[in-house]
């Protein structure tokens, strides 16, 4: 998992505004993947994709985009439409296509005030 | 959707004791059932995984069993250090394709020394 980085490991944003976090994998992973954990919660699928230039909504996709033009990166966005945006992000990917062995990046905290 | 319950909240033991955490799930097509250490502040780390065709998986101290018929899975940690103390994350994946992992609440594994 040392081959996932996500970037910045703090993110300050004001509500109302767009902001993008990272995720780059050096792995050759094709499948990657996005979670959401709150505190005292568990991890929620936001998106995944299980390869280039295609992706699908997870449990709580609404109030988040991603593209996937690169196999190694898998950005996120998180819109001004996402109600509660404050979490801390957390970016997986797989070596294969089905989900098995996913490797966590070291997350992004985002705080919205 | 997949549905997953973890028990107990928190697990406090005694150092060189055996931990156990039980998690149950609700989709029959599940096939994927991995477990994450996850320590304050860091990203979850996949300690032991095991499959839908395999009952039972051990790996050191570090023991999973599955039961299909019941729907459930277990942790167990044998001669608990220190170091084992974390939130421990049992999660399912369902069948069918890459729907990525949904993920029990957790448990706070607390070693006493």
């Amino acid at each position: 998992d040392g081959g996932i980085t996500q970037s910045p490991k703090y993110l300050f944003r004001k509500e109302g505004q767009n902001v993008t976090l990272s995720c780059e994998q050096n792995l050759n992973h094709d499948a990657m993947y996005w979670y959401r954990q709150d505190p005292g919660q568990g991890l929620r699928l936001i998106y995944y994709s299980q390869i280039v230039n295609d992706f699908q909504k997870g449990d709580i996709a609404e109030g988040y985009s991603v593209s996937r033009e690169k196999k190694e990166s898998f950005p996120l966005t998180v819109t001004s439409a996402q109600k509660n945006p404050t979490a801390f992000y957390l970016c997986a990917s797989s070596p294969t296509r089905t989900g098995y062995e996913q490797y966590f990046g070291p997350g992004t905290r985002l705080t919205v005030t | 959707g997949e549905n997953v319950e973890q028990h107990p909240s928190t697990l406090s033991v005694q150092e060189g004791d055996s931990a156990v955490i039980k998690c149950t799930y609700s989709d029959s097509a599940s096939n994927y059932f991995p477990w994450y250490k996850q320590e304050l502040g860091k990203r979850p780390q996949l300690i032991i995984d095991i499959r839908s065709n395999v009952g039972e998986k051990k790996d050191q101290r570090i023991a999973v069993t599955l039961n299909k018929t019941a729907k459930h899975f277990s942790l167990h940690i044998t001669e608990t250090q220190p170091e084992d103390s974390a939130v421990y994350f049992c999660a399912a994946r369902g069948g069918g394709g890459a729907d990525g992992l949904t993920f029990g609440k957790g448990t706070h594994l607390i070693i006493q020394p």
